[in-house]
Parts: structure tokens; sequence; C-alpha cells
């Protein structure tokens, strides 16, 4: 089955520093990779995705690249912020359409920044 | 808010007892998951519905079990309860291009 390796486990930055956080995949089969924020006592909460056939993709202070041949992955947070502290989750499936199937998700990343 | 509902948020039980956790999807989403969250394991995968019909099966015990009902909300049922089940149990929906958004979860501790 699908496996993800998520780095580093944790992160600490300065406010107005950027962050950023890889993860790898096993299976060329998946085709769809978001990324989860984690707050204490909440559920994860979708901040970004990309399918298979995009490169990168940009929402304000957060991007997503992919590296489809080398089957990588990569979160980037710029200007960061003390809210943006978390614990932060990269994930992989072979969904798509009107299901994505399940996630196999990395083991996290605690960011924390400092102000 | 994420549109799935998740209740109740926590349940404390007593070891070889039985307990469901109930999910109302995002409307308009036909799949439902749940997944486990502990501390040692992660965010594992359990099982997957849609429109009714289980889809996938990942990593569930035999003590586990779940449905979604015509009204699309689903239920997880959690019998023999044992110290290690534990954890957060986490519903999640997804919906043609709409994403895969998560509940609040619910947070089961067996004592």
């Amino acid at each position: 089955g699908e496996n993800v390796e998520q780095h580093p486990s944790t992160l600490s930055v300065q406010e107005g520093d950027s962050a950023v956080i890889k993860c790898t995949y096993s299976d060329s089969a998946s085709n769809y990779f978001p990324w989860y924020k984690q707050e204490l006592g909440k559920g994860p909460q979708l901040i970004i995705d990309i399918r298979s056939n995009v490169g990168e993709k940009k929402d304000q202070r957060i991007a997503v690249t992919l590296n489809k041949t080398a089957k990588h992955f990569s979160l980037h947070i710029t200007e960061t912020q003390p809210e943006d502290s978390a614990v932060y989750f990269c994930a992989a499936s072979m969904g798509g359409g009107t299901s994505y199937g399940k996630l196999t998700f990395g083991q996290g990343t605690i960011l924390t920044v400092h102000p | 808010d994420s549109g799935v509902t998740q209740t109740p948020k926590h349940l404390i039980t007593a070891t070889g007892q039985r307990v469901t956790l109930r999910c109302s999807p995002r409307s308009g989403d036909l799949s439902v998951y749940w997944y486990q969250q502990s501390l040692d394991q992660g965010l594992q995968f359990l099982i997957q519905y849609y429109n009714g019909e289980e889809r996938a099966k990942g990593n569930i015990l035999e003590r586990f079990s779940a449905q979604q009902f015509p009204d699309l909300h689903s239920e997880l049922n959690l019998s023999s309860l044992e110290l290690g089940d534990s954890a957060l149990y986490f519903c999640a929906s997804s919906g043609r291009g709409r994403g895969y958004t998560f509940g609040s979860g619910t947070r089961l501790t067996v004592v």
C-alpha cells in the first residue's frame, strides 16, 4: 500500500521567515495530495491541495509543489505568523472525481513560529 | 466550520463496553470516511462509505463496524472496548471538486 514520509518532525522559525515541509510517497498511482493544519483540540483543516496534473499551486502565503518523477511534494509557507503554529500533515490518495479515496497521512510536522 | 458534524465531542466509557459515534457529512457530500488518530499510530484510515455503500476498508478492527444511512449520516460502532482504543476518531466527507474535509472529532477515553 501507499506509504508517506514527512520531514521534519518539528520546525521552529522566527516570525516573517519561510517554512518548508517535505513529503515523499511510494505509490505512483497516487494523484491527489492535500495538506492539513491541525490545531490543538481540533480536526485537521484542509489548507491547500494539488492534483498530479499540476506542478505547483499557490494560495496567498501558502504554496505546494509536486514532483511526480521523484514522488515528492512540499508545502511552503512564506511570511510566517505566530498563528501558523500548529501540526501540519501531508497526505496522498488515489481518488478523484466524486470520491477521493482513503488518505494516507504523513507523520506530521509541529511548526512553531516565534514572535 | 467545516460542515462536518460529529457527536459526541467527548466520551468516557469502561473496558468491554460498546459506543456509537455519529457523523453528519457536509451538505451535498456523498462520501464519508472514518479515521482514528492516536499518538503512536498517527492518523489511520478505518473505513469509507459512498452513498450508503461500503467503498473501502482500512485498518479497522473486527470489533468495529460502521454504516451510512439513507440521509447520508454515518455511525461508527465500537464494541468490546479496550484501553488501547482510546483515541480521537474523526469523520470526513468529500464531494466532486470540493476537497476532503474533517469534522472536529470525538475523543474516546476507555478506562
